[in-house]
């Protein structure tokens, strides 16, 4: 079925880089997600990567992709104490994209200064 | 950028009543809408899939006659939980597709915190 697995929480120092895992199960999928939560709020899209690719990067972000073993991480550079926030892996199943999503666990981010 | 609303924010309602819950899509067009339900400290799980003037597609397990979802124009959709439990009580999250912007994103809504006492 339709999975998508995270590490549940990390904590860095500001200004080190945070590295955010995720694996899923669909080896169909179309595009990969990676969204932020801050506390009682809705999400907010930070970046997305095509499955044919294997590395985007945007300003402090870089998503690498792994097909193979349906692997996909975060890295953000710097890490400020804005970052702090949860970090969902989304995958969108199945090669039509009818915009369902499955979403991770989510990935808690605390960032100490 | 793309915006979407929820209203209300936070509603508190009593057990047996129904609650209704409104997701708009501000500054662009959206042909399909989902509803998402967020436990807390745990992910979101797609509802539905309601796209405007045909009747919304619920996920496995999702009650259709509990979670009532209309999309009656290309800038509303809304969900009415109906006769609401104690066990209802969660974080609604919208999103909504921008029918000109392709595919790929989702916007989301800033969510609706329901508590049924």
């Amino acid at each position: 079925g339709e999975d998508v697995e995270q590490s549940l929480f990390l904590s860095v120092r500001e200004g080190d880089s945070s590295v955010i895992n995720c694996t899923y199960t669909d080896s169909s999928s179309t595009y990969l997600y990676w969204y932020k939560q801050e506390p009682g709020a809705g999400l907010q899209l930070l970046t997305y990567i095509f499955s044919n690719m294997d590395m985007k990067q945007d300003q402090r972000l870089t998503v690498l992709l792994n097909k193979k073993d349906k692997h996909l991480s975060l890295r953000i550079a710097d890490t400020q104490t804005g970052d702090s926030a949860i970090y969902f892996c989304a995958e969108s199943p199945g090669s039509s994209n009818t915009g369902k999503l499955i979403f991770g666990q989510g990935t808690t981010l605390q960032v100490k200064p | 950028g793309a915006v979407v609303s929820q209203h209300p924010s936070r509603v508190i309602c009593k057990s047996g009543t129904s609650v209704k819950i409104e997701c708009r899509s501000l500054d662009f067009q959206a042909t399909t809408m989902f509803w998402y339900r967020q436990f807390p400290k745990q992910s979101l799980m797609l509802m539905a899939t309601s796209n405007e003037g045909s009747k919304a597609t619920y996920e496995q397990g999702v009650e259709k006659d509990k979670f009532l979802i209309n999309h009656a124009s290309l800038t509303l959709s809304t969900l009415t939980v109906t006769s609401a439990h104690p066990e209802d009580s969660s974080f609604y999250i919208c999103s909504a597709r921008d029918r000109l912007a392709g595919v790929v994103e989702q916007y989301f809504g800033p969510g609706t915190r329901l508590t049924v006492t």
